[in-house]
């Protein structure tokens, strides 16, 4: 079984419409991560949430809002999609305090925004 | 600001030849790094981390290697096989304490056979 999940893996939606990628995870972990992964861009981070009731912005946070529902979940939405947040949205886990460590990324959803 | 970067996009072995893939990263404080595998429709996969206190660990089949005086990191993959086709990542530890990875692009390798 897959220890981080996502869901859904695939989505097409319209400009303006709500919507929310979740993520679950069965490691434990306290941190969790959201990225989106562009073609020629790698990897940008979107927010990241050191245990449930921390939440942080990352680079690119802009149209963009998280909630961690719990320690093994954490949702990120896309108030009112436009085109331009056309991409690969991966979410990722970490063990937490202060010990460095790999992050654990989930499959993917792809996202296309019309 | 500071950023992580590679040398190249692509690289292109024959099956069984050693791979060497770089990267340059401009924060003289990141202590950690990492380099992913992200195969075609899947999500990153850890291959291995060093320390910035270390200039060179080894894994199965892969070395990486750190050199902080150029700031420059490369990921050694020995007896290239097909199954290494993939875009390899590095990343680097910029947030400090706080921990936060920032990506490279990515190096798209191609093995062929």
């Amino acid at each position: 079984d897959a220890d981080v999940t996502q869901t859904p893996r695939n989505r097409i939606t319209k400009t303006g419409k709500r919507i929310m990628l979740e993520c679950s995870q069965t490691k434990g972990h306290d941190r969790m991560y959201w990225y989106r992964q562009d073609p020629g861009l790698g990897l940008r981070l979107i927010y990241y949430s050191f245990d449930v009731k921390d939440i942080n912005k990352g680079e690119i946070s802009d149209g963009y809002s998280v909630s961690r529902q719990a320690q093994a979940k954490f949702s990120l939405s896309l108030e009112s999609a436009i085109p331009n947040q056309t991409a690969l949205y991966f979410c990722a886990t970490s063990q937490g305090l202060a010990v460095l460590a790999e992050q654990f990324f989930g499959p993917g959803t792809r996202l296309t925004v019309l | 600001g500071e950023s992580v970067g590679l040398h190249l996009p692509t690289l292109s072995v024959q099956e069984g030849d050693n791979s060497i893939i770089n990267c340059a990263y401009s924060n003289s404080a990141s202590d950690y790094f990492i380099w992913y595998k992200q195969e075609s429709g899947k999500g990153p996969q850890f291959i291995i981390d060093i320390r910035s206190n270390m200039d060179k660990r080894q894994g199965q089949r892969v070395t990486v290697l750190l050199n902080k005086t150029v700031k420059h990191l490369s990921l050694q993959i020995a007896a290239t096989q097909p199954g290494d086709s993939a875009v390899y990542f590095c990343a680097e530890n910029s947030g400090g304490s706080n921990y936060k990875l920032t990506f490279g692009k990515g190096t798209l390798l191609t093995v062929n056979p």
